[in-house]
């Protein structure tokens, strides 16, 4: 069936550093793929999406390409900062009703 | 507005015992999912409803149940509890049936702990 691996973690960064989570699928079809960010004592929330190939997502500084020659979808952040610490999960869907979730990837950020 | 709501927070119970957790999606929304989220892992599917009706069922035993009532509110059902029940149900609603644009909101969750 259809999967999700990241980047184990934890990752530690500093701040400004330049932040990159990675993140490759398995899927049979042509999913939509999607990175969702649970910040402390949050419910999970989708952070951005592509729904085809070559698609960029983007949202609040993050950044990331659908790239089906590769089948990735790696997270980026040019400069982050304290309030970017969470655990980020890339998933996708399969299906009109289904997402499948990774495993997770927790990020702290030092000040 | 309010967002996806959640019943109870947290909730202990023993092996063998039946739990009950309920969701109320936001207003206007009319497809639930439930999703369960072990301590370290992500999130994993186990049922969708749209309209009352089931659309979307994960790899999950017979012990969980689900429905979906006329106001779209939902109730996750486990029953005879056993101890790798314990993790963070999530409830997650959206407009409609899930269009690959369909945005999905979460609700934060409730804790269930078998002891």
């Amino acid at each position: 069936g259809d999967s999700v691996t990241q980047m184990e973690g934890p990752v530690t960064l500093s701040e400004e550093a330049f932040l990159t989570i990675n993140c490759t699928y398995t899927a049979t079809g042509y999913p939509s793929l999607f990175w969702y960010v649970q910040y402390p004592g949050e419910g999970l929330q989708l952070l951005l999406k592509a729904t085809k190939a070559d698609d960029k997502g983007s949202n609040k500084g993050f950044e990331a390409t659908y790239r089906k020659e590769t089948t990735s979808f790696h997270l980026e952040k040019g400069s982050v900062q304290v309030s970017d610490s969470a655990v980020y999960f890339c998933a996708l869907s399969e299906g009109a009703s289904k997402i499948i979730f990774g495993s997770g990837t927790r990020l702290s950020i030092r000040p | 507005d309010a967002g996806v709501t959640q019943s109870p927070t947290h909730l202990i119970k023993t092996r063998g015992q039946q739990v009950t957790l309920r969701c109320s999606p936001i207003s206007g929304h009319k497809s639930v999912s439930w999703y369960q989220q072990v301590l370290g892992q992500g999130p994993q599917f186990i049922f969708q409803y749209y309209e009352k009706e089931e659309r979307g069922r994960g790899n999950f035993p017979d012990r969980f149940s689900a429905r979906q009532f006329p106001n779209y509110s939902s109730e996750l059902n486990v029953n005879a509890l056993l101890l790798g029940d314990s993790a963070l149900y999530l409830c997650a609603s959206r407009k409609g049936q899930g269009a690959s644009n369909e945005k999905l909101f979460f609700g934060s969750g409730t804790q269930l702990s078998v002891l």
